[in-house]
């Protein structure tokens, strides 16, 4: 079974500056999907990002940014430019790729807090 | 487009009654799912449907049923519940796999008390 590891329970940032957000995963295949999904307190799940194992090139959207390094299972997102929006759980999710295997395996979480 | 919906947002339970949850989506997606969410974890998938009439375990099925009868609705059925299943229920459904769009689309969360 794959494993999803979030190793910094909270992070703080200044508004502003940028922070990077750790995840490490465990897996035997080399097909699947990555995603970075955010948590505000409203609880609804948004995804951030999402990234395709067979892709080299590192997915972007706007400020978030992902550093996946396949060979060391490791997938971090980096947020450019805190805003004080950006403040909430941020959770990193796996997919394989295999027909039937469906659903999201989720790390625990990293709280971000953003500081005006 | 509503998006996903889920029934209701809110439900406190005694030990050993019966509930249903309700998830509807209107964008005609054939995968939908169940996940909970406990403090301090991420979601963990209960059961999921792969189209309309099929249904297949996750990660946590045990204490729940689900249906899927028209392809819509995915209903998540509790026979009777425990303390340990008080937590956030997300449901999600995701279009066809094969194509570029395969993102789950999440619902707003029902929060179960169980006491």
């Amino acid at each position: 079974a794959q494993t999803v590891t979030q190793s910094q329970p909270e992070m703080s940032v200044q508004e502003a500056e940028t922070v990077t957000l750790s995840c490490t995963y465990d897996t035997s295949e080399s097909d699947y999907y990555l995603f970075w999904y955010k948590q505000p307190p409203s609880r609804q799940m948004i995804l951030v990002i999402r990234q395709e194992a067979y892709k080299q090139q590192n997915a972007t959207e706007n400020r978030f940014s992902v550093n996946f390094q396949k060979v060391a299972k490791s997938f971090s997102l980096k947020i450019s430019d805190s805003q004080l929006g950006d403040a909430a759980m941020y959770f990193c999710a796996y997919r394989s790729a295999k027909r039937g295997a469906d659903g999201l395996t989720f790390g625990k979480g990293t709280h971000l807090i953003i500081q005006p | 487009n509503a998006g996903v919906t889920q029934t209701p947002k809110f439900r406190v339970l005694k030990t050993g009654q019966s509930m249903t949850l309700l998830c509807a989506q209107d964008m005609n997606h054939e995968y939908m799912y169940w996940y909970r969410q406990d403090p301090g974890m991420g979601l963990r998938l209960i059961h999921y449907s792969v189209g309309e009439g099929t249904t297949a375990k996750g990660e946590v099925p045990d204490g729940y049923n689900v249906s899927r009868l028209k392809k819509q609705n995915f209903l998540l059925g509790l026979e009777s519940a425990a303390p340990s299943q008080t937590s956030v229920y997300f449901c999600a459904s995701r279009i066809l796999p094969g194509t570029e769009i395969y993102e789950q689309y999440f619902g707003p969360g029902t929060r179960l008390t169980v006491t």
